[in-house]
């Protein structure tokens, strides 16, 4: 089974922190990405990347950054953690193009 | 603009009603149609994907069909364990574009 794994279930950062979120997949998949999903809006991509050290913005890649040195790890990165950044993040891998994406198990952020 | 939308918002059944989720879709150059299921603070757990109109996929008590402007996902006969979000996407160029969900809700 493809295994999509987040570095934390739940994360409570200050304002003006830099935010580290980091995702691995087991799978060997080209294809990385990250989500975040809101009430109402739900999931918008953030950044993705289909190679290692490439990446593309998603639809709302303002106030985010985004790290692939390793084919199996890709991190996203909050320069300066804002209350509106408050939201459940979520990475996902596929193998290429947009065949099917698996999920990991989110990050619930809160930044106060 | 590529859009998907879901309904009805919200549906509640009692165990047994069978009923069936919509999505209806615009995505330029559509490359598959996705479902998936979301429990409460968890991932979306990857249920069908369909590729071309008149496509079905059937899992259990779940069935996903296709058309060229909407999907529907069929519950038979639902049980209490069926009640989450079901989400539907429309694969685009290099991304999901997500409809904002369906929650059941299966009472017994």
């Amino acid at each position: 089974d493809v295994k999509v794994t987040q570095s934390s279930r739940y994360l409570v950062k200050r304002t003006g922190e830099k935010v580290f979120l980091e995702c691995v997949q087991d799978m060997d998949h080209e294809n990385m990405f990250w989500y975040r999903q809101d009430p109402g809006l739900g999931l918008r991509l953030i950044y993705f990347s289909y190679d290692v050290k490439m990446k593309e913005k998603g639809d709302i890649p303002e106030g985010y950054s985004v790290s692939r040195e390793k084919k199996e790890r890709f991190s996203l990165i909050l320069e300066s953690a804002s209350t509106n950044q408050t939201s459940m993040y979520l990475c996902a891998s596929s193998p290429h193009g947009n065949t099917e994406a698996f999920f990991g198990q989110g990050t619930r952020l809160t930044v106060v | 603009e590529d859009q998907v939308t879901q309904s009805p918002e919200a549906l509640r059944l009692q165990e047994g009603e069978s009923s069936s989720l919509n999505c209806s879709y615009t995505v330029s150059g559509l490359r598959g149609l996705f479902w998936y299921r979301q429990d409460p603070g968890k991932g979306p757990e990857f249920l069908f994907t369909l590729y071309s109109a008149g496509e079905e996929k059937e899992k259990e008590r779940l069935k996903a069909t296709l058309t060229k402007k909407e999907s529907f996902l069929h519950i038979t006969a639902p049980k209490p364990e069926d009640s989450a979000t079901y989400l539907c996407a429309g694969g685009a160029t290099n991304k999901l574009i997500f409809g904002t969900g369906t929650l059941l809700a299966v009472q017994p």
